[in-house]
């Protein structure tokens, strides 16, 4: 697609029940990223995919976050057991591998703005 | 551990006016540095990138200076407008870091007033 897209765009969930964020990168990016944004803060990096491999997870805050991308394009973020402090914006990011006109440059998605009750 | 720091957290200016957003950094090791724009309950916009061996780049009103052996960036903006107001994010990425783990200030909100 022309960009980054994300959904649910909001989504409010009752403490305990599990999400599924879904993310959609721009096409032909094979890297794919997940952000977290607190209110009045900025994102805190989450998870790192480049094709269908998780590179790097090391900013996922406890073992109820998971995030998977099977074939390597469409990406999901799933809470399990939601806490209220998981309520914020979840930003997805994508693109160019490092190789041909890689610049390191992230384009995002509008974002998923979760809240839990 | 890298920290980004943004100053101001708020400013308000009137129209045409030109101005100033600064962003620091703790460790000077930096890959790249990107300054994002981002409107109330919308994503990142991505504004301008400057690599670690650049020293400015500009797009259109916009320019963005580096200065790695002191740990600042500035994006200047000239002429501001109205549509100007968002809140202005600086981001870096460290040497060794994992691709897209970018380390972000809390940001400074932009108003121009009409």
């Amino acid at each position: 697609g022309a960009g980054v897209s994300q959904s649910p765009r909001y989504k409010v969930a009752k403490r305990g029940q599990d999400v599924a964020l879904r993310c959609d990168p721009i096409s032909g990016h094979v890297s794919l990223f997940w952000y977290q944004q607190a209110l009045g803060q900025g994102p805190e990096f989450l998870t790192y995919f480049q094709n269908e491999a998780q590179l790097d997870k090391s900013g996922l805050p406890s073992d109820r976050f998971f995030a998977e991308r099977p074939e390597g394009s469409v990406s999901t973020l799933k809470i399990q057991r939601t806490q209220q402090e998981d309520s914020a914006v979840y930003l997805c990011a994508s693109s160019l591998a490092p190789g041909q006109l890689y610049t390191g440059e992230l384009f995002f998605g509008e974002g998923s703005r979760l809240t839990v009750l | 551990k890298q920290e980004v720091t943004q100053i101001p957290a708020a400013l308000s200016v009137p129209e045409g006016e030109n101005l100033v957003l600064n962003c620091s950094f703790t460790d000077s090791a930096i890959y790249n540095l990107q300054w994002f724009r981002q409107d109330p309950g919308k994503g990142l916009t991505s504004l301008l990138l400057i690599q670690s061996s650049q020293r400015e780049q500009t797009s259109g009103r916009l320019n963005a200076s580096l200065d790695k052996s002191s740990g600042r960036s500035t994006l200047y903006i000239a002429a501001s407008q109205p549509g100007d107001s968002a809140t202005y994010l600086c981001a870096v990425r460290n040497y060794g870091g994992s691709q897209g783990n970018l380390i972000f200030g809390k940001g400074t909100k932009l108003s121009v007033k009409p």
